[in-house]
């Protein structure tokens, strides 16, 4: 089945660029995204991308899409104390249903 | 900015009991959906609801399960006898488009805290 798997953590230092990578297994996904969720809070949309994209920019935020190697990675530049949060990949494309990945929990070190 | 709304923010229920969970999507929004994470979990997949019928669901969503858009503006869960496996945070989600190959850009609302005593 469908299967998003993205690392648990990451530990950055405050200015840094941060880089979370994540795999993808279903090879019709469609449009493939990263939501960011503060503790206590909900899934905010950060940015997606379309399937026959291989990059998209968003102020801070780049996405790079490798759909040969199903990988997906989200980099954010400048890293503040503030982009403290865990980051989901996901995609859809297979039905109604998006498909997330665990999680990677970003520690910004001041 | 629009944004989905779900209430309450945090339900605690005994095991056993109906608990009915509220979001009200964005306003131009057609499709609807819900999802759960259990702590320390992924973000599962439960249903999704378009037109006023099921449009997909998980093995999840059994016949505990049901969806409802009782009027113009909520979408609601309801879980009868609930089980304690049913503690987790419940996710409303709604997309202007739906289904394979579709913009299916979900906005999500801030999630039910459901704890089952």
């Amino acid at each position: 089945g469908e299967d998003v798997e993205q690392s648990l953590f990451l530990s950055v230092r405050e200015g840094d660029s941060s880089v979370i990578n994540c795999t993808y297994t279903d090879s019709s996904s469609t449009y493939l995204y990263w939501y960011k969720q503060e503790p206590g809070a909900g899934l905010q949309l950060l940015t997606y991308i379309f399937s026959n994209m291989d990059m998209k920019q968003d102020q801070r935020l780049t996405v790079l899409l490798n759909k040969k190697d199903k990988h997906l990675s989200l980099r954010i530049a400048d890293t503040q104390t503030g982009d403290s949060a865990i980051y989901f990949c996901a995609e859809s494309g297979g039905g109604f249903k998006t498909i997330f990945g665990a999680g990677t929990r970003l520690f910004v070190k001041a | 900015e629009p944004e989905v709304t779900q209430t309450p923010s945090h339900q605690v229920t005994q095991m056993g009991q109906e608990v009915i969970l509220r979001c009200v999507p964005i306003s131009n929004h057609l499709y609807f959906y819900w999802y759960r994470q259990i702590l320390g979990q992924k973000v599962e997949f439960l249903v999704s609801f378009y037109n006023n019928e099921i449009s997909e669901k998980s093995e999840i969503f059994d016949d505990q399960f049901s969806v409802e858009r009782p009027d113009g503006s909520n979408f609601t869960l309801k879980i009868r006898s609930t089980k304690l496996e049913d503690s987790a945070m419940y996710f409303c989600a709604s997309s202007v488009a739906g289904g394979a190959d579709s913009k299916n850009i979900q906005y999500f609302g801030a999630g039910t805290r459901l704890s089952v005593l």
